[in-house]
């Protein structure tokens, strides 16, 4: 299967613990995003990589929350003393740039469902 | 602040009928504005876009239209499948965003047989 991987599918912890996420991108996109989902809302930007700079953070992403992608190929997601309204679907991305368009097509994993308690 | 905006968070159509959905955005930055598909415990799958240089895109059974001076869009799905049954995602770029994608909250579909 050749399409974006995250890992795990879901994650319950409690108030307080850290939870770390991974997202493995199509390999040949050097573009890689991460979005958030909270229930009733659509997909809200979070942060992007190009190759493993990490260019924009949204406001959205707490001191509690980093980033990384090494070598530029996965990527991680890791929330520090986790809060009951950081409970979300974790949708990373990554996207290859379409001619026709002149834009980022952008691929979603199936993303990560955390549950804080 | 809701950028872009899906009024309805619900839609029944019968199977064969036109389904309509509709979005509205505020920020007059974006220019480029897409349609994803989402079936439970998947991510978002890109459906269709359409560039504010032109009104209408087709792409088989799906169109979306752009009224750029109501801010408005919307997608039409004819003939509406029972497999068209998801949440419908519309998502607004501005330009040198890089795939920075604002999205509406969606409109759940759901097609009767």
């Amino acid at each position: 299967d050749t399409g974006v991987s995250q890992d795990p599918r879901h994650k319950i912890t409690k108030r307080g613990q850290n939870v770390t996420f991974r997202c493995d991108p199509i390999s040949e996109h050097n573009r890689l995003y991460w979005y958030r989902q909270t229930l009733g809302q659509g997909p809200e930007f979070l942060t992007y990589f190009q190759n493993e700079a990490q260019l924009e953070k949204s406001r959205l992403l707490s001191d509690r929350f980093s980033a990384e992608r090494p070598k530029g190929s996965f990527s991680t997601l890791e929330i520090q003393r986790t809060e009951q309204g950081d409970s979300a679907m974790y949708l990373c991305a990554s996207s290859q740039w379409e001619v026709l368009s002149g834009r980022e097509k952008l691929f979603f994993g199936s993303g990560t469902q955390l549950s804080v308690l | 602040d809701q950028q872009v905006k899906q009024n309805s968070p619900s839609l029944s159509v019968q199977e064969g009928r036109i389904s309509i959905l509709n979005c509205d955005y505020t920020n007059s930055m974006f220019d480029y504005f897409l349609w994803y598909k989402k079936y439970p415990a998947e991510g978002p799958t890109f459906l269709i876009s359409i560039s504010s240089i032109k009104d209408k895109n087709e792409d088989g059974r799906f169109t979306v239209f752009l009224n750029k001076s109501a801010k408005h869009l919307s997608l039409h799905i004819v003939p509406s499948q029972p497999g068209d049954s998801a949440v419908y995602f519309c998502a607004a770029e501005a330009l040198t965003s890089y795939g920075k994608l604002t999205f509406g909250q969606g409109t759940i579909l759901t097609v009767h047989p």
